[in-house]
């Protein structure tokens, strides 16, 4: 069994759909989580981050975290077309950013206009 | 600045042959990843450095793979003999000391025929 379990899709939803995607995890030491925007044929770029469990928002999307279930979940409000990318999630034990980083294999994401 | 900076974009070698993969992070950051992305295993760690020194190998596949950073701005992966199952997409991405999000290069895709 894989550290990060992230449902591949594909997802197809309508432009101004909500969207909800998720991972879960095993190790209970991972302390940073975070979600990862990938365009294609492009590297990935940081969305958002949390520490530890609870709600942080940034514009049209909240990341949420509860670890007593080992769950993560990112919403996108209002999608847009150019939010059609892959989105990875990925987390730590100690550190943000500066240590091995653990990734799901990612959710690729379709907004149709 | 550049951001991370990736050479070859595209490489397309044979079994058998020597690959070079080369990575120029960004200036003043002292973290180096070297990642491999593929449909199945989704984004995996292969190495890291700190200040030049490597501090963490144990997702270096096997012997045929290493890895070195002579410089603050220069690191190579090489492959030694690669093989069919070494074609993936091979990103750099490099962070400050304090850590926060980690950048990516636009990676560097390798088929081995």
């Amino acid at each position: 069994q894989k550290e990060v379990e992230q449902d591949p899709g594909p997802l197809s939803v309508p432009e101004g759909a909500i969207v909800s995607l998720n991972c879960t995890y095993s190790n209970s030491a991972f302390q940073y989580f975070m979600w990862y925007r990938q365009y294609s044929r492009k590297g990935p770029e940081l969305l958002m981050y949390t520490y530890s469990s609870g709600n942080k928002e940034d514009g049209r999307f909240t990341a949420q975290v509860d670890k007593s279930s080992k769950y993560i979940s990112l919403f996108i409000r209002d999608s847009q077309p150019s939010d059609s990318a892959t989105y990875l999630c990925a987390m730590s034990e100690a550190n943000f950013g500066n240590e091995k980083l653990t990734f799901g294999t990612g959710t690729r994401l379709t907004i149709i206009p | 600045d550049a951001g991370v900076i990736q050479s070859p974009r595209h490489e397309v070698t044979e079994m058998g042959q020597e690959v070079t993969l080369r990575c120029k992070p960004i200036s003043g950051h002292d973290y180096l990843f070297w990642y491999r992305q593929t449909m199945m295993r989704g984004l995996e760690l292969l190495i890291y450095f700190n200040n030049n020194v490597p501090i963490d190998d144990s997702g270096m596949p096997e012997d045929r793979f290493s890895a070195k950073m002579p410089n603050a701005s220069f690191s190579t992966l090489k492959i030694q003999p690669s093989e069919p199952r070494d074609s993936a997409v091979y990103f750099c991405a490099s962070t400050g000391m304090l850590g926060g999000e980690q950048f990516f290069g636009p990676g560097t895709r390798l088929t081995v025929l």
